[in-house]
């Protein structure tokens, strides 16, 4: 059963346009909502990451808005630049027992391409 | 070292040969992962190592898979008995103790079953 749900597959932005990918997460006791970044041939890197306490974090250009009733949240990248395009995934996660983390439960992740 | 390192980078083995991958984790981080990416696929959580042990074998797919961590650091991920099915990506990630800090991954070892 797939826990976190992300859409779309794929996706073209035009440059300078917004960038939009969308997660659905089942289990409420997820706490921790993290987007990595991933370019070919390299291990995914942390871009930003929320907590259920806050709708929505900015750093830059990027933008996660957060529904906790809803049980989604969303990535935005605004001003998309062809140095974007990547495959990008959210995750959630769940604090472990004495405080440590469990693993992550990523989406199938989002190939974004920004056109020039 | 700087960053997250694993070993090999690409391993191409014969089915029902054994294999062996490598992570070494960055220096002071207690927390350290292993994740297997298939093509087209999401990453799929295998197992996680808080210090020398773990608490979450979960995700390990089949008993042909185990790992261990010796001295809170180095890791080795050990496939039995290699299928076709398991080609992909095993990338490993490491973080300090606290469930919120940043997981920084390595780059994958790309495993070939042939």
């Amino acid at each position: 059963q797939q826990q976190v749900k992300q859409s779309p597959q794929s996706l073209i932005v035009q440059k300078g346009g917004i960038s939009i990918i969308n997660c659905a997460y089942e289990n409420t006791a997820f706490d921790y909502f993290p987007w990595y970044q991933q370019f070919p041939g390299k291990g995914p890197a942390l871009l930003i990451a929320i907590r259920p306490d806050v709708s929505e974090k900015k750093e830059g250009r990027f933008t996660i808005s957060f529904n906790k009733s809803a049980k989604q949240f969303s990535l935005h990248i605004m001003d998309s630049q062809p140095g974007d395009s990547a495959t990008y995934f959210c995750a959630a996660s769940i604090e472990g027992v004495g405080g440590g983390a469990d693993g992550l439960t990523f989406g199938k992740g989002t190939h974004l391409i920004i056109q020039p | 070292g700087a960053g997250v390192s694993q070993s090999p980078s690409n391993k191409v083995t014969e089915k029902g040969k054994d294999v062996e991958l490598r992570c070494d984790p960055i220096s002071g981080h207690t927390a350290l992962y292993w994740y297997r990416q298939s093509l087209g696929q999401g990453l799929e959580f295998l197992i996680y190592f808080q210090g020398n042990s773990a608490p979450d074998k979960s995700g390990l797919p089949s008993d042909r898979f185990s790992a261990e961590r010796t001295g809170g650091s180095v890791s080795t991920l050990t496939i039995q008995r290699t299928q076709q099915e398991d080609s992909a990506v095993y990338l490993c990630a490491s973080s300090f103790f606290n469930y919120d800090t940043e997981a920084f991954f390595g780059q994958g070892t790309r495993l070939t079953v042939v």
